[in-house]
Formats: structure tokens, sequence, C-alpha cells
């Protein structure tokens, strides 16, 4: 059974740093989902593509996050500089779009911030 | 925006019993209700959802019921299991017009043995 593949599952960094985190959606699937979800809350959008454009970025902090997905395949989430309020695990979702919504997720990144 | 809010917070039933969970959304163009189950360290995995032109789902043990005059839908797990324990997330989305998922806080739910 295809996956949502995400790399790395772990990430320990201290703040004022760069991180980066990666996504590998369902093959064929257009519509691509970052979430960020913190302990003992549900996922929330940061940002949604569908195929390599940006269609919903309003919840994602642009002064210090970015994403792409530049050929509309695989993506990257990048947090520059990193501070102690993002711990979280970031959950990268994938979809086929287009009248079929249902969203399959990744096992995520869990960033911790020092 | 959709806000959605899911009671209760934890939910701890006797194996064989039966677990409810409930979510109101605020929104009345929503018209996709899914339901995810996330166990301790895995990701979330829809296991049943629910469109807005039918009022009851079900499948095997779970069933979804969806009364959208009130705006709210409800999970129910019957004859619950030890594997049943795991954290349960509803959400809401307007479907054709904007794919993005509005997530409840979720429930914990512990079957006790």
């Amino acid at each position: 059974e295809a996956e949502v593949a995400q790399s790395p599952r772990y990430k320990i960094t201290e703040k004022s740093q760069a991180v980066a985190f990666w996504c590998d959606p369902i093959s064929g699937h257009a519509t691509l989902y970052w979430y960020r979800q913190i302990l003992g809350q549900g996922p929330e959008l940061l940002v949604q593509f569908q195929d390599e454009s940006v269609v919903d970025d309003s919840q994602l902090p642009k002064d210090r996050f970015s994403a792409e997905r530049l050929k509309g395949v695989d993506s990257t989430l990048k947090i520059q500089p990193a501070e102690l309020g993002d711990s979280a695990m970031y959950l990268c979702a994938s979809s086929l779009g287009v009248a079929k919504n249902i969203q399959y997720f990744g096992a995520g990144t869990r960033l911790s911030v020092l | 925006g959709e806000n959605v809010e899911q009671h209760p917070s934890t939910l701890s039933v006797q194996e064989g019993d039966s677990a409810v969970i409930k979510c109101t959304y605020s929104d009345s163009a929503s018209n996709y209700f899914p339901w995810y189950k996330q166990e301790l360290g895995k990701r979330p995995q829809l296991i049943i959802d629910i469109r807005s032109n039918v009022g009851e789902k079900k499948d095997q043990r779970i069933a979804v019921t969806l009364n959208k005059t009130a705006k709210h839908f409800s999970l129910h797990i019957t004859e619950t299991q030890p594997e049943d324990s795991a954290v349960y997330f509803c959400a809401a989305s307007k479907g054709a017009s904007d794919y993005k998922l509005s997530f409840g806080a979720g429930t914990t739910v512990t079957v006790r043995a």
C-alpha cells in the first residue's frame, strides 16, 4: 500500500537555527498539505499545494516559514530561524484533489527546539 | 473560518462497551466530515467519513451520524476492543470548493480490558 513518506522522523535543534522537513506524497496525488500538530491538539493546516502552486498559506508564519513544491511532486517545509514555540509534530498529507478529498497522512517529523 | 469542537477530550470504556464522540462545526457550507484515528507515535489514519447528502454511515463496528441542521456529527464505536485505544480526531471541510480540513482537538479513548 502506497504511503506518504516524510523525513526526518525526529529533529532536535537550537533556537535561531534553520530546519527543513521533506515530504514525498503518494504517487499521482496532486494536492499536498503541511500541518502542524501541537501536543494535545488537532492538526492545523499551514500550507496547501495544488500541483506546484500554493492555494492556501493563510496560516503559514511567512516571516520564518517557507514551503515549496517545485516540480509538483515532493515538497520541503523550512523554518528559519526556529523558535521555542515551533516545537511540534509536522505532518504532511496528500490527496487526489478535484472531487476526492480523502487525505492520507505521513508519519510526521517531531521537532524539538531547545 | 471553520471551527470544530470535539467532546469529550478523554474517554475510558470497559472492553465490549460502546464509545461515542461528538463534534460540532460552525460553517454551514461544510459538507465532508472524516474521522481519523491516531495511535501513539503513528500517522493519523482515516477510519470513516460521511458527506452531507447522507445522515448515517456504518462500517462494521464503527458508525458516524450527521445532523446538518444542528451542525453536529458523532462517531460511534460498538463492542470496543483494546486495539480501539487511540486518539480520534473529527474534521470538516467544504469539499469541492475548499479541501482544507479543520480538525477538532481530539479524544483520547482508552479501552479497559
